[in-house]
Parts: structure tokens; sequence; C-alpha cells
């Protein structure tokens, strides 16, 4: 099946730092979505992107679907934006959101 | 964005006792929903399919008769976890699939489940 691999693994940052988060996956997808888990496990929708850029707010998207990857930039970064961000992709052929294994994201005040 | 609800948020049993987990789409119909499972400090994965009115699929490793799963409508769909034990206590995420335009998946809050 479709590997979701997700870098850095763990990355801590002093508030106000900007960071790139990427997102590579080992074959065509439908769609893909980043999610940011919060400290109590809420999952939230960041963005649907499969392809090109979009921005909202401090937070941005970029996928590059013929290259398989996609990016995650966090500008000026809060406290309020640790926990865990996860990128997904679907397949339609099987009808499944597979996951990446997450990076956990710290940021000191 | 749409609005998932999953109830109860957390839940203490004794080991043996059976739980049941809601999760309800408020403000849009949901023909599929799918149940996650997710360890400390590990991504989600995926247990079972939830489909409205069939039989749920479950994914390869996942035990139909130990997680039961019924989709009765468009807008909710529980998980029970039967006969619960100690190595069941976990985080369980239900999402819901959007329909039409972007498909776009919406999650719960998740329940944590500690068996006893």
């Amino acid at each position: 099946g479709i590997q979701v691999e997700q870098s850095p693994p763990d990355l801590i940052l002093q508030e106000g730092a900007n960071s790139t988060l990427r997102c590579n996956f080992s074959d065509s997808v439908n769609n893909l979505q980043w999610f940011h888990q919060n400290p109590w496990g809420q999952l939230i929708n960041l963005f649907y992107i499969p392809s090109g850029t979009k921005q909202n707010g401090r937070l941005s998207a970029t996928t590059v679907a013929t290259e398989r990857y996609s990016l995650l930039y966090i500008s000026s970064s809060q406290t309020t934006d640790s926990g865990v961000y996860f990128c997904a992709v679907w397949v339609d052929s099987s009808y499944k959101l597979i996951f990446g294994s997450g990076t956990r994201l710290l940021v000191r005040p | 964005g749409a609005v998932v609800s999953q109830h109860p948020s957390r839940v203490i049993c004794k080991s043996g006792t059976s739980v049941k987990i809601e999760c309800r789409s408020l403000d849009f119909q949901a023909t599929t929903m799918f149940w996650y499972r997710q360890f400390p400090k590990q991504s989600l994965m995926l247990m079972a399919t939830s489909n409205e009115g069939s039989k749920a699929t479950y994914e390869q490793g996942v035990e139909k008769d130990k997680f039961l799963i019924n989709h009765a409508s468009l807008t909710l769909s529980t998980l029970t976890v039967t006969s619960a034990h100690p190595e069941d206590s976990s985080f369980y995420i239900c999402s819901a699939r959007g329909t039409g335009g972007k498909n776009i998946q919406y999650f719960g809050a998740g329940t944590r489940l500690s068996v006893l």
C-alpha cells in the first residue's frame, strides 16, 4: 500500500520562529489533508490540498502532486501551535485516508 | 466547517464490560464513517469503515467480534468494544466523510478508553 512519511519527527522552536514540515507519499493520491492534533487529542483540519498552494493566516501549504510531496509552513510560531501535525492522503481505489507518522512540534515561549 | 460529535470523551470501565462510543455528524449527512485507534505518541490507525445500512469493513488484524460497528443512519455510527480488556485501552477517534465536492474528512474529539 501507499506509504506516507513525515519529517522531521520532532521539532522544537522558539516563539516567533518559522518552520517547514514535509510530507512525502509513495504513489499518486486523490487528495491530501493536513491536520493539527491539539494536546487534548482533537484533530483540526488545516488544509485540504491535493495540489497547489493555500494560505490561512500564519499557515500555508503547498502540494506538488507530480513529485509526491507536500509542505506545511508555519510562520511566526506561537505556543498554541504546539502539538502534532499529521498529513494524510486519500486514494479513491482504496477508499481510505492514510496518515503519516506525524511531526511533534513544541513551541517555547 | 462541518462538526462531528463523539461521546463519551472519556470512559473508565472494568475488565469484561462492554463500552459503546457514539459518533454523530451534526450538520451534514455522512454515508461513510471511519473508526481509528491511536496509541500514545503514535499515528492514527484505521480500524474499520462504516457504511450506512450495510456491514462495516474491517482492516486486517481488527477483530470484528470485538469491535462492533453499527451505522444505522446517515448521521450516527456507533463502536462497541465488547468484553473490554486492559489491552483495549486506547484513544478511539471517529471520522465522517463529506459528500460531493471536496469530500473532506472531519474528525470527532476522540474517546479515551481505560480498562482496569
